[in-house]
């Protein structure tokens, strides 16, 4: 049951710094590779999302690194901001579909 | 942001009640899934449904029982249900199965008494 492994589980920057979650899994059968940003009160967004034939993905100031030898896959937030202070889930998945979410890590980003 | 609804977004009951959450979405999706986030697992998928057809039931225990009369509307009905089942239910959908990009309702924070 416990395929993904997400760390750290918590995280505190200054504004400007560089969060770097990471996410290892078992299952080598996951074919998508997806993080999900969560704010209190609100249900998971996509944020970004990768497929395994590609190494690494930008999209503004958020970017994947993927790994398929080592089996994990992170996220980094560039030059982040207070609005970035939530909470991210790795959610690698089956058939596109069928999401397995990591446990989560919660972001706080200090002005 | 509003494209998936979910009501209540807060209900009490007792173990002996009978209760109901819906999900409505408003994008023309064709998938819907519920899910469980509670404080100690992560999000935990329960159901799918795909053009109103259950495809996936991820050995949810029988006091949750879901129903799809359409594909903008989802319900979980609830009975006799344990504490321990506390916890934020989530419903999404996308466009279908198969499907990247799920879109997610705020949950309904259910707490059993």
């Amino acid at each position: 049951q416990q395929q993904v492994k997400q760390s750290p589980q918590s995280l505190i920057v200054q504004k400007g710094g560089i969060p770097i979650i990471n996410c290892a899994y078992e299952n080598t059968a996951f074919d998508y590779f997806p993080w999900y940003q969560q704010f209190p009160g609100k249900g998971p967004a996509l944020l970004i999302a990768i497929r395994p034939d590609v190494s690494e993905k930008k999209e503004g100031r958020f970017t994947i690194s993927f790994n398929k030898s080592a089996k994990q896959f992170s996220l980094h937030i560039m030059d982040s901001q207070p609005g970035d202070s939530a909470t991210y889930f790795c959610a690698p998945a089956l058939n596109d579909y069928k999401l397995s979410f990591g446990a989560g890590t919660t972001v706080t980003v200090r002005a | 942001e509003t494209g998936v609804t979910q009501t209540p977004r807060h209900l009490v009951m007792g173990m002996t009640n009978k209760k109901s959450l819906k999900c409505e979405q408003h994008l023309g999706h064709n998938a819907m899934y519920w899910y469980k986030q509670s404080a100690k697992k992560p999000l935990e998928l329960m159901f799918v449904y795909n053009f109103k057809e259950q495809t996936e039931n991820n050995s949810v225990p029988s006091r949750f029982s879901p129903e799809c009369p359409n594909s903008s509307h989802l319900f979980l009905h609830l009975h006799t249900l344990q504490p321990e089942d506390s916890a934020l239910y989530l419903c999404a959908s996308s466009p279908r199965t198969f499907q990247e990009t799920q879109y997610f309702g705020p949950g309904t924070r259910l707490l059993v008494l």
